[in-house]
This record gives structure tokens, sequence and C-alpha cells, in this order.
């Protein structure tokens, strides 16, 4: 069965400093994947996504992440993050032909001053 | 602007009581998804649909409906079965092998 797991509830990290969020996927066939991420009471937002090829995939606010295919997994990492970059980040995913996007519990960043 | 449209906002429901939460997209989307999101529990889907007229049952489908009469609308209905059905509610629509759009939710409260 498909599942997403993000192993990190919270995170706080400083201003300047660099992010690493985890992610890890099971999946039988080639996973389509996506980072996702929601301030509160709002919706999700597509940070970037990985659907073939290179392994390291830019987004949008600076983020990238890599698909490790040997670990199942999917990090996404900012060298530098702001204080706008609080908010809740979701690893997720495509799954049956994109009919299903199966999304993990989600990762709190909290950025300290 | 093209997106997806989510309304109410904010929605009470007493106890009982049947309601329906509005997602329209201009996106011209073919597929539209319905998620549940609780604290700690991320997104679970409750229905989704592939072309008009056609929808599927997700993982927790119990106590929702759903209809999908034009493409770009999908309503989602809670039914009095629904036992707990406090949370954020969020629609979602896609092309065939591209990422989801989201709504910006409906806060579903039972007082």
């Amino acid at each position: 069965a498909q599942s997403v797991t993000q192993p990190d509830i919270h995170i706080t990290v400083s201003e300047g400093a660099s992010l690493e969020l985890r992610c890890n996927y099971s999946y039988g066939a080639t996973p389509y994947l996506f980072w996702y991420v929601q301030s509160p009471g709002q919706g999700l937002q597509l940070l970037l996504k990985y659907f073939s090829g290179d392994t390291l995939v830019q987004g949008i606010k600076g983020f990238e992440a890599e698909f490790k295919r040997s670990q199942s997994s999917f990090n996404l990492r900012k060298p530098s993050v702001h204080w706008s970059d609080a908010a809740e980040y979701f690893c997720a995913v495509g799954a049956d032909n994109f009919n299903k996007f199966y999304f993990g519990s989600g990762t709190k960043l909290n950025v300290k001053p | 602007d093209g997106g997806i449209t989510q309304s109410p906002k904010y929605l009470f429901r007493k106890e009982g009581q049947n309601v329906t939460l509005s997602c329209e997209q201009n996106l011209n989307h073919d597929a539209m998804y319905w998620y549940r999101q609780d604290p700690g529990q991320g997104l679970r889907l409750i229905y989704y649909s592939q072309i008009v007229n056609d929808f599927q049952k997700g993982d927790i489908a119990e106590g929702y409906s759903v209809s999908r009469e034009k493409k770009e609308s999908f309503p989602l209905t809670v039914t009095s079965a629904q036992k707990n059905p406090t949370a954020f509610y969020l629609c979602a629509s896609s092309e065939m092998n591209t990422e989801a759009f989201f709504g910006q939710g409906t806060r579903l409260t039972v007082v």
C-alpha cells in the first residue's frame, strides 16, 4: 500500500540556519513526489515536484528536494531559512495514474529570530 | 484569475444536520478531490472524481456524499451519519499526471 512518512512533527530552526525536512515513501512503482506548504487556515501551495529525470529539483521560495530511490526518500532543503518560512510542510506521492494523492502527516516549522 | 473557490470559509452545523460545502474550479481540470484535515493526521481522501457524473470513494467516505454534475463543480455533503465532522476540508483539482491545486478550505464546526 502507498504511504508517506514525515518523521518530524515539529522542527524549530533559527533564522538564517539551514533546513532539512524528511520524507519517506512507500510505493511499488515509480513515484511522483511533491512538497506542499500550508499557512494556518489556508490551502496548500505547491513548492516543487519530481516526476523523472534529475533527482535534485528546484522549487519556489529557494527550496530544493532530492529524490533518492535507494532510500525511498524525498527530503526538502533550504540553505537559509527566513521567518516567513514558518508554516506546515506536507510531502505527497501521486499514485494510480494520479487518481489519488497520498499525503504525509506534515511537519510544522517554527523559525526563531 | 484561474483557481479553486471553496465556500463558505467557516460553517457551523448543529447535531443531526446535513451541510453542503461548495467547491468550484475554473482551471478546466478533469479531476477533483475532497480531503479532510485534522491536526497531526495530514490530509485524508474522502472522495475523488475523474470525470463528470463519476466519482469514487476515498479512504474515509463514510458519512459523506458528493455529486459531479458539472466539470467545474464538486460539492461535498456532510451528512448526519458523520459522527465527528469538525475538521478543515480541502478541495483540490488536477489534470491527468500533474500536481493537485488546492482551494483555501472550509472549516466546519459542530455546535
